[in-house]
């Protein structure tokens, strides 16, 4: 699995959208980028996951850098539900071996 | 319903002793997944099975033994409890196995306290 980086915290305000970044300068060509979250006391949640290609569903966008070093998730209205735990991680090209690193902290003020 | 379900929720036992998680998924997925959450809040697998056969066993000691009755189910006995093994384990389960897995359904977690 690439090393991932995310920044410990980050903050935002409701309603106001949210970039959360992640590097991994060392993806490989087939390693996909998977984006989880976790809340308290719960188990990690699927958030989004891409391969090159930007991409949307309900919950968010991930853009992903052309040289694929890089990527972020973007949350476009940021709720108090959103706080939580988000992993960025690249890999899984064996059965689900994902490896999470510390993740990035998300508060999202009233 | 419960997509990915795991007892008990919370374990506390002394050091030396054998216990055990049980995990069952109702999604009908054919991959299932443990995972260790430590305190620092990392997430690393520790085992994978693919319909019941052990696919992915990332250095994890052979006090650590899963086994999977069948694929809607995989359980983790731990023998001789360390202080080491306390932590938070993510049973999970997922549609392909492969690199495009896209989803993994993870349970809720069992926290273990070893004292």
């Amino acid at each position: 699995d690439a090393k991932t980086t995310q920044p410990n915290s980050m903050e935002s305000n409701e309603e106001e959208p949210v970039h959360l970044p992640c590097n991994h300068s060392t993806i490989s060509g087939t390693d996909y980028i998977h984006w989880y979250r976790q809340l308290p006391s719960q188990g990690p949640e699927y958030v989004i996951h891409g391969l090159t290609s930007n991409v949307n569903n309900r919950m968010a966008s991930l853009a992903i850098a052309e040289d694929r070093k890089s990527s972020t998730l973007i949350l476009h209205r940021a709720t108090l539900r959103d706080a939580a735990v988000y992993y960025c991680t690249a890999g899984g090209t064996s059965y689900g071996k994902l490896t999470f690193g510390q993740g990035t902290i998300l508060t999202v003020h009233p | 319903d419960t997509a990915v379900s795991q007892t008990p929720k919370y374990l506390v036992t002394q050091m030396g002793n054998d216990k055990s998680i049980k995990c069952e998924q109702n999604l009908g997925h054919d991959t299932m997944y443990w995972y260790k959450q430590d305190s620092k809040k990392f997430l690393k697998i520790m085992f994978s099975y693919n319909n019941k056969e052990l696919i992915i066993n990332e250095t994890v000691p052979n006090r650590f033994s899963p086994k999977s009755p069948d694929k809607a189910h995989l359980n983790l006995h731990i023998n001789s409890l360390e202080l080491g093994d306390s932590a938070v384990y993510f049973c999970a389960s997922s549609q392909l196995a492969g690199a495009s897995t896209g989803e993994l359904f993870f349970g809720e977690g069992s926290r273990l306290t070893v004292l």
